[in-house]
């Protein structure tokens, strides 16, 4: 099946500082990747979409200028986190689907954690 | 809005005890319906789907019937295994899929040996 990767699982930041974590699909092309922040009991919040080559459409509620999304390329997808703070730390998941595809792929997610 | 509610948990099981896992949904249209089911440590893997009412869907033993009359999805197996043991989430997606999926809460479910 198909299968998405990311990078870092787990990181440790300092308040202030900005972290990137890293979206891939293995094994196929990549149309369109979600990020999605996952708060302990709590449902998978859709953050923002982004379609390879394209501005990511980001949901209500959801800075872009703190979480910035780059879809540069049909395999990998970005997301920063800019000047974070403690109040950012959470789960961070992605998934891609393909063109012709109705099935998300979701990646094992990334802890982020800010000093 | 679009939302999906499901039972808390934890739901706490024997193995070969039956597994029934509550899905109801808030749509506008006609939704396409979805279980996720996250291992410890792994992404989410989708499970099964529905994609028009009276349609079921069924994968590893596990089956959810789409009940457009009572909008549920619930999801059931005859005979759960420890291996079983994860967070199930229910979800829906206005268009097949390829529009944004919402999800529910998830549950938790424990099986013992």
């Amino acid at each position: 099946g198909a299968v998405v990767s990311q990078h870092p699982s787990r990181v440790i930041c300092k308040s202030g500082t900005s972290v990137k974590i890293e979206c891939r699909s293995l094994d196929f092309q990549a149309t369109t990747m979600f990020w999605y922040r996952q708060f302990p009991k709590k449902s998978l919040m859709l953050m923002a979409t982004s379609n390879e080559g394209s501005k990511a459409t980001y949901e209500q509620g959801v800075e872009k200028d703190k979480f910035l999304i780059n879809h540069a390329s049909l395999t990998l997808s970005t997301l920063t986190v800019t000047s974070a703070h403690p109040e950012d730390s959470s789960f961070y998941i992605c998934s891609a689907s393909g063109q012709g595809t109705d099935t998300q792929y979701f990646g094992p997610g990334t802890r982020l954690t800010v000093l | 809005g679009n939302s999906v509610t499901q039972m808390e948990g934890p739901v706490t099981l024997s193995e070969e005890a039956f597994l029934t896992i509550n899905c109801t949904y808030t749509a506008t249209g006609y939704p396409s319906l979805f279980w996720y089911v996250q291992y410890p440590g792994e992404g989410l893997q989708l499970l099964l789907k529905a994609t028009k009412a009276d349609d079921k869907g069924s994968n590893k033993g596990f089956e959810a019937t789409y009940r457009k009359e009572t909008t549920s999805f619930h999801l059931e197996k005859g005979s759960v295994q420890v291996s079983d043991s994860a967070v199930y989430f229910c979800a829906l997606s206005d268009a097949g899929g390829y529009s944004t999926l919402t999800f529910g809460k998830g549950t938790m479910l424990l099986v013992s040996p």
